[in-house]
């Protein structure tokens, strides 16, 4: 079974300017995830979707940070303008639902983002 | 809100000796998950281990083991026989158990262990 496929793997920018990532989950997993992880520290969530739903996007600073889900499978991430600040890992991960049952979380390799 | 706190923030372990990894959170709530995630070099976070917190035995999966202490909200990995493999940063993680769709991880800060040879 394929995992979460994520792209692309690393990427440079300068400040102010956008950057885009793309996620593919894992077929038929309903919940998706974007989750930031600082250099040093545990990723923090984003936002998560349930089908192309948001569920949660509490702490996507959504002045600069969007994110959509159009057909409920892959996603994008973006970023305009970026901040330094915003160099990190980005993960995307993905479950088959969300709720009251378990259900466990698939991570992708994550895209490195560096803000020059 | 929860938070997650790991305060080890670097430990090695000769291989084939045991180490132990330590975490404590804070919650209101009283049904939740616990997990241990490794994270290689490589950046992908691989989960290890979990705890569902209405169960009173400590979870195990081959040489890791867990040390769940709920009135104490505590939750240690235990690695036996360490492998160099084992060598990665490794995140303590706790999730609300809901009947809704939140299924938000909240992550501690991480532990990186280094297994010597």
């Amino acid at each position: 079974e394929a995992g979460v496929a994520q792209s692309p793997r690393y990427k440079i920018i300068e400040k102010r300017q956008s950057v885009a990532f793309w996620c593919n989950p894992i077929s038929g997993h309903a919940t998706l995830y974007w989750y930031q992880q600082i250099l040093g520290q545990g990723p923090k969530l984003l936002i998560q979707f349930q089908n192309n739903g948001v569920v949660d996007d509490s702490q996507l600073p959504k002045d600069r940070f969007s994110a959509e889900r159009l057909k409920g499978v892959d996603s994008t991430l973006k970023i305009q303008p970026a901040k330094l600040e915003d160099s990190a890992v980005y993960l995307c991960a993905s479950s088959l639902v969300a709720g009251a049952a378990y259900n466990e979380q698939f991570f992708g390799p994550g895209t490195r983002l560096t803000v020059l | 809100a929860q938070t997650v706190t790991q305060s080890q923030p670097e430990m090695s372990v000769q291989e084939a000796e045991t180490v132990t990894l330590s975490c404590t959170y804070d919650t209101s709530e009283n049904n939740y998950y616990l997990f241990w995630y490794k994270q290689p070099p490589s950046r992908q976070m691989i989960l290890v281990i979990r705890q569902e917190a209405y169960k009173q035995q400590n979870a195990t999966e081959n040489r890791f083991s867990v040390n769940f202490q709920k009135a104490a909200k505590s939750f240690s990995l235990k690695i036996s026989d360490s492998q160099l493999g084992d060598t990665a940063m490794y995140f303590c993680a706790f999730m609300k158990r809901e009947n809704n769709a939140g299924n938000m991880l909240t992550f501690g800060g991480g532990t990186r262990l280094m297994v010597k040879p």
